[in-house]
Parts: C-alpha cells; structure tokens; sequence
C-alpha cells in the first residue's frame, strides 16, 4: 500500500520570506508519480506538478522549486518570495504507474496537507 | 468553459435523506474518479471508471453508495439514508491518461 505523509501540519511566513513544504512517501513500487495541488479557500484542488519516478532532475517554475530524492523517499516543495495569494491548503500526492496498476490504478493517495498561511 | 464541473456545488440535508451528485467531466476524457475529503485530511480515493465500467471501488464506499457513469460521460454518486458522517467535500476528477487528473470543484455535503 502507497502513503504519503506531510508532517508540518500549518506554516506561517512573512511575505517574501522563503518556505518549505516537507513529503514523504512509502511505495514498494519502483514505478510511480508524484504529484503536488494547491487548495485555495475556494476549494477546487489545483495541479501543480507532477513527477516520474524514474526522473531523478529537480524543477523549477518561476517562484516554484521541487526537490525529488528518492533515497530518502522525499518530494519537497519550496516557494521562494512567498507572497500572500500563495496562501492555501498545499497537498503532497502519490500515483502507480498504471503498467504496474494493471490498469485500475492511478487513483492518487493524497497527504494530509499544510496549510500555508502568508501575512504582509 | 472546459473544464471539470460538479453540481450541486453546496447541498444541506437532513439525516436520512438520499442526495446525489453530479459530475461532468473535461469532454473525451475517458477516466473518472470520486474523491471524498473531510475537514483536515487530504482526499481519499471512492470510486474509479475507465469509460462507463466502474473498476474499481474502495472500501470507503458502503452499501449506501452508489455511483454511475451510464454513457461514459457524465457520472453521478448517489448516497442513501445520509448520516452525519457523511458530511463533506465530495471531488471528482476527470483524466485522459495515466498520471493526470484535473478536479472539479467538489460538491460540499453537510448532514444535519
């Protein structure tokens, strides 16, 4: 069975400081994605990125960075200059590829979330 | 506007009641999947379909559960003799492959 856990429950920075958001995940599958959403206040689950098991490349976007290490079966995500409309629910996701699935998998298991609260 | 809908997008009931929701999902994507979310947690798989064959179902989904997707299309998930417990976010996401799912807004249940 997949879990994923996020310890830090809420955070609260000030604008411009940068943050962390801590995953990390338990597969015994060698093949799988991950995945991290953004639930603002308004509710509706919004994508973030999603990254394959076998791609070992860190990523950037703009303000966004994800650091994947699979060694210690982290996915983290770093908001560099957080600002007050990054202000949401952040949740951390895990995936089966669906080869190894047999094609009923793909069902995300989700974290339970940190809540990320940005003041001025 | 194209992408993942639900409605209704709040419904109040009373215990007992049977409610059901729907789910229209991004068009020609050929898998769906319902998510319940309570307060604090991160979603929690329900049900999934690959065109209109439900394939597989958690064990979250009691007997009072039901959900469809008759053409493949749109799906609904229809709950019966409500309880409290049964308050909360109900998502569903629509997907064309492996690896991709986009959410709709979810319908918020609260069982009075």
């Amino acid at each position: 069975a997949q879990k994923v856990t996020q310890v830090q429950t809420e955070i609260s920075v000030v604008e411009k400081e940068d943050v962390t958001l801590d995953c990390v995940y338990e597969t015994r599958d060698t093949t799988y994605y991950l995945f991290w959403y953004k639930q603002p206040p308004s509710g509706e689950l919004v994508f973030l990125i999603r990254r394959n098991s076998f791609d070992d490349q860190n990523e950037i976007s703009g303000r966004y960075s994800w650091n994947f290490q699979k060694s210690t079966s982290s996915f983290n995500f770093t908001i560099t200059a957080s600002q007050v409309v990054d202000s949401a629910v952040y949740f951390c996701a895990l995936t089966l590829s669906e080869a190894v699935g047999g094609g009923t998998a793909s069902k995300l298991t989700f974290g339970t979330g940190t809540r990320l609260q940005v003041t001025l | 506007d194209t992408g993942v809908s639900q409605d209704p997008r709040h419904k109040i009931t009373k215990r007992g009641q049977n409610v059901t929701f729907r789910c229209d999902p991004i068009s020609e994507h050929n898998r769906l999947y319902w998510y319940r979310q309570t307060l604090g947690q991160g979603p929690e798989f329900l049900t999934y379909f690959q065109n209109e064959a439900q394939l597989e179902k958690s064990r979250l989904l009691s007997d009072r559960f039901s959900a469809e997707r008759p053409k493949g299309s749109f799906s609904t998930l229809e709950i019966q003799r409500t309880e409290q417990g049964d308050s909360a976010m109900y998502l569903c996401a629509s997907s064309p492959r492996p690896g991709e799912q986009y959410f709709g807004p979810g319908t918020r249940l609260t069982v009075t």
